[in-house]
């Protein structure tokens, strides 16, 4: 069975720094795509970048770019210049690339904290 | 993107007492999912629907039923709520193969 890991319960970062959170999975499957959620506190789940495993170039969305490491099954996220409105919980999730049915499957989660 | 609601949204029930959550959506999907969204634990599947009368089990499915007697309706349904089952439930659907769409969740508390 696929498993996602976030290693880092808590994260805090300054305004307008950068930060990185981390993500590793584990599956057998070579085909697959990861994701970062973001779930502020109106507890609206938002998808905030998504990798296919067959591209190697890293996926980008404005100041959010991810680390996809696919040998070390690595999936870190980075968001750039960091605002109050980043502050929420994210989430790493994986899912197998095939029928539309494939199931995602969810990291524990990593709440972030931005500081004024 | 798809439209797709839950309700309630917030619900306190007292144990032992059975509850019925649902979900709707709007564009005529075939897949459904209720998660389960606990702290420590991330999003769990608790249920999921391929289609109509079509449905299968999760990773955390026990003390949980589910129904879908319509493309647009997925039913939740705890028969005997336990304190244990206090947590906020998601519904989604599979519009393509990227990503899911979520409904608002529900926060249901059993006391």
């Amino acid at each position: 069975a696929q498993t996602v890991t976030q290693s880092q319960p808590e994260m805090s970062v300054q305004e307008a720094e950068t930060v990185t959170l981390s993500c590793t999975y584990d599956t057998s499957e070579s085909d697959y795509y990861l994701f970062w959620y973001k779930q502020p506190p109106s507890r609206q789940m938002i998808l905030v970048i998504r990798q296919e495993a067959y591209k190697q170039q890293n996926a980008t969305e404005n100041r959010f770019s991810v680390n996809f490491q696919k040998a070390a099954k690595s999936f870190s996220l980075k968001i750039s210049d960091s605002q109050l409105g980043d502050a929420a919980m994210y989430f790493c999730a994986y899912r197998r690339r095939g029928e539309y049915g494939n199931k995602l499957v969810f990291g524990a989660g990593t709440i972030l904290r931005v500081k004024s | 993107d798809a439209g797709i609601t839950q309700s309630p949204r917030h619900k306190v029930t007292e144990t032992g007492t059975p509850v019925t959550l649902r979900c709707h959506q709007t564009e005529n999907h075939r897949y459904m999912y209720w998660y389960r969204q606990d702290p420590g634990h991330g999003l769990r599947l608790i249920h999921y629907s391929y289609g109509v009368k079509d449905t299968d089990k999760g990773e955390v499915s026990d003390g949980y039923s589910v129904s879908r007697s319509k493309t647009e309706d997925f039913l939740l349904t705890l028969e005997s709520a336990t304190s244990s089952q206090t947590s906020v439930y998601f519904c989604a659907i599979s519009p393509n193969n990227y990503g899911y769409t979520f409904g608002s969740g529900t926060r249901l508390t059993v006391v």
